[in-house]
């Protein structure tokens, strides 16, 4: 079944290091998405990417960054300039515009949990 | 740009009772709404959206939710619910002719007891 895979699904940090969230979908979907989500704070967005080779800056960009030289991939790293980085972060994707039912809507990942110790 | 309120951070309720889950957003323009589940520590799964047509949405497990254009609304409801809907529920907008993005509400917890 086509689906997105985040990988690790727990992943600790140590202070000063960065590190590197997997996200891989094989729905075919052109664009790719990284969220934020702390307790009481609903999701907020990092990166997004509608095409390979180019992503915007979401509403809190500060501290990530990201890559997407393939379809399928879209690799988010958090950077030592993230300073409070212990959040539960979600990948999603969306197909085209022109496929309409895949297009409004999110499919999510499982998520990655991400803790400073 | 747009906006989403859900007024209720957390719902108790008791199984077989009704449930709504209220949201309500703001825009200029036309939106397009949705309303998403997140059972614990999983990803978020699409639970029904509006785009057009028919106010009225249903999804597949019995939810439903009814856009209300004059009151600004997207409230989520069920006639009877079962343990297994105690999850997290997002509320979401986007605006039409835009770059789709959607702002989410900050959650609702709803909490089914026996």
């Amino acid at each position: 079944d086509g689906g997105i895979t985040q990988s690790p699904k727990y992943l600790f940090r140590k202070e000063g290091q960065n590190v590197t969230l997997s996200c891989e979908q094989n729905l075919n979907h052109d664009a790719m998405y990284w969220y934020r989500q702390d307790p009481g704070q609903g999701l907020r967005l990092i990166y997004y990417s509608q095409i390979v080779n180019d992503f915007q800056k979401g509403d809190i960009a500060e501290g990530y960054s990201v890559s997407r030289e393939k379809k399928e991939s879209f690799p988010l790293t958090v950077t030592s300039a993230q300073k409070n980085p212990t959040a539960f972060y979600l990948c999603a994707s969306t197909g085209s515009r022109s496929k309409t039912s895949s297009y409004y809507g999110y499919t999510f990942g499982s998520g990655t949990r991400l803790t400073v110790v | 740009a747009q906006s989403v309120t859900q007024l209720d951070s957390q719902v108790p309720v008791f199984e077989e009772a009704p449930v709504e889950l209220r949201c309500n957003y703001s825009s200029s323009v036309s939106v397009y709404l949705f309303w998403y589940v997140q059972y614990p520590n999983q990803g978020l799964q699409l639970l029904l959206k509006y785009l057009s047509g028919s106010t009225l949405v249903e999804s597949i497990n019995g939810f439903e939710a009814e856009f209300n254009k004059s009151q600004t609304s997207f409230h989520l409801r069920k006639p009877s619910v079962h343990i297994s809907d105690t999850a997290e529920y997002f509320c979401a907008v986007s605006e039409t002719g835009g770059s789709y993005i959607p702002t989410f509400g900050r959650g609702t917890s709803l909490i089914v007891h026996p």
